[in-house]
This record gives C-alpha cells, structure tokens and sequence, in this order.
C-alpha cells in the first residue's frame, strides 16, 4: 500500500518562497495523478491543482494560477509545491493526494498534511 | 465553476440515531455516457487529512463501515449514517468531479448530542 509523507510545518515571511514535498512511500506514483488540497485554519478543503507524473501534464484552478507550481520527481517518486511570494493568506496546511485526474478522480490516499505559517 | 451547497453546517446526533447531510450542486454531476454522478464524500476527524467514504454518490470505499449509505442523482444528494457511534465525529464534506476545478462543500460538522 502506498503512502504519501509530507515533509514538515515551515514559518516563513511574507514575500518569502516555500516548497512542500511529497514522497510516495513503499511504491511508485504509477499512473496516478497527484492534487494539492488546501485548508486555511479552521475553513474547508479547496483544490489547487493536479499534476500526472507520468505525463508532466499539470491542472490549475485559477484561485491558484500564478504563484503556485506543482512538479513531480518520478525517479523519486515525489511531488512538490512551490508557492512563491507568500501573503499572511496562504497560512494554511496543504495536503497532497493521490487522484483528481480523469481516470482516478477521487481521492484516495491523503498525506498528512504540512502546516505553512506565513508571519512577518 | 460548481458551486457545492452543504446543509446543515452542524448538527448533533444521540448515538445509535441517524444522521443525514445534504449536498446539492449547481449544476448536474450526472454523466449520461458513463451513467455515474461523479460525486464523492470525505470524513475528516480532527488533526487529520480526508478520508474517502464514498464514490460515485453511492459506492462506498473498501473498508467503510455500511453505517454510511450515498445516495441522490444529478444535483441533490444526501450522505446517512444510519447508527452514529462516537468515531463518526468529524467534519464530512461533498466532492464533485465532474469538471475541474474539483470543488468541495463547505462542510458538515457532525458531534454528539
């Protein structure tokens, strides 16, 4: 069974760049695809994106078209978020999940989730 | 995009009772060519990510308890817990897959009464 880790909760400033990875463990991405979920402090989920590894074909909501990009490493099966030019607003854990592509559309595997705190 | 409509925001349940969150679309998830509501819920407890419950509005994923019952077509749909126990608290939201960008519901807060 394949998990998805994250890497860990980061404080940076406002203006500042982060990047959050996540590492499919104990196998391979596959032909999966791989979204970004969003989650401000005590608000819903928000989908950002998805990339298909395999592929290198990406998917953007336009809430997240601009200062967010989303790679994917299939040598070592991990995926990233970059989100430059940070704003107090992105404050929020991020999840990666494997899904959200036409042929696997659900979410079935989430990882834990990384906390990005943004404060001056 | 599609706007997806959960109500209530909360509600509290005695244990054993049932508990009954809708979602409603705006406009229809229901493909005619594959004849499937590309609708999904999720349970979040606290500290923790989602967990997919259900898929294709009813199909529940392995290992789900068949306390959870999807159900509805094209824009309205209605997740039940038929007998709440104490590890069905958490936040349940709705899920369409019909068109990107994937969008959520806003959310169910279920607890204990």
């Amino acid at each position: 069974q394949v998990q998805l880790v994250q890497s860990g909760a980061e404080v940076k400033k406002p203006g500042s760049s982060v990047t959050v990875s996540c590492k499919a463990s104990g196998g391979t991405f596959g032909g999966n695809a791989i979204s970004w979920v969003r989650q401000a402090p005590g608000q819903g989920l928000e989908w950002m994106g998805m990339i298909s590894p395999m592929f290198g074909t990406t998917n953007y909501a336009q809430s997240f078209q601009g200062r967010f990009t989303i790679t994917a490493d299939t040598s070592t099966n991990t995926a990233f978020l970059e989100v430059i030019n940070l704003r107090s607003d992105d404050t929020a854990v991020y999840f990666c999940a494997r899904g959200g592509g036409v042929a696997d559309p659900t979410f079935d595997s989430w990882g834990q989730g990384t906390l990005v705190a943004v404060s001056s | 995009d599609i706007v997806m409509t959960q109500s209530p925001d909360s509600l509290a349940v005695s244990l054993g009772e049932r508990a009954t969150i809708n979602c409603k679309s705006s406009q229809s998830v229901f493909y005619r060519s594959s004849n499937q509501n590309h609708l999904a819920w999720y349970q979040q407890k606290p500290g923790q990510p989602p967990k997919l419950l259900i898929s294709w509005a009813s199909t529940r994923a392995f290992g789900v308890p068949d306390r959870f019952t999807g159900s509805g077509s094209g824009t309205d749909f209605t997740l039940t817990i038929s007998s709440l126990q104490a590890e069905d608290v958490a936040v349940y939201y709705c899920q369409q897959y019909y068109s990107p960008p994937l969008t959520f519901g806003g959310g169910t807060k279920v607890e204990i009464k």
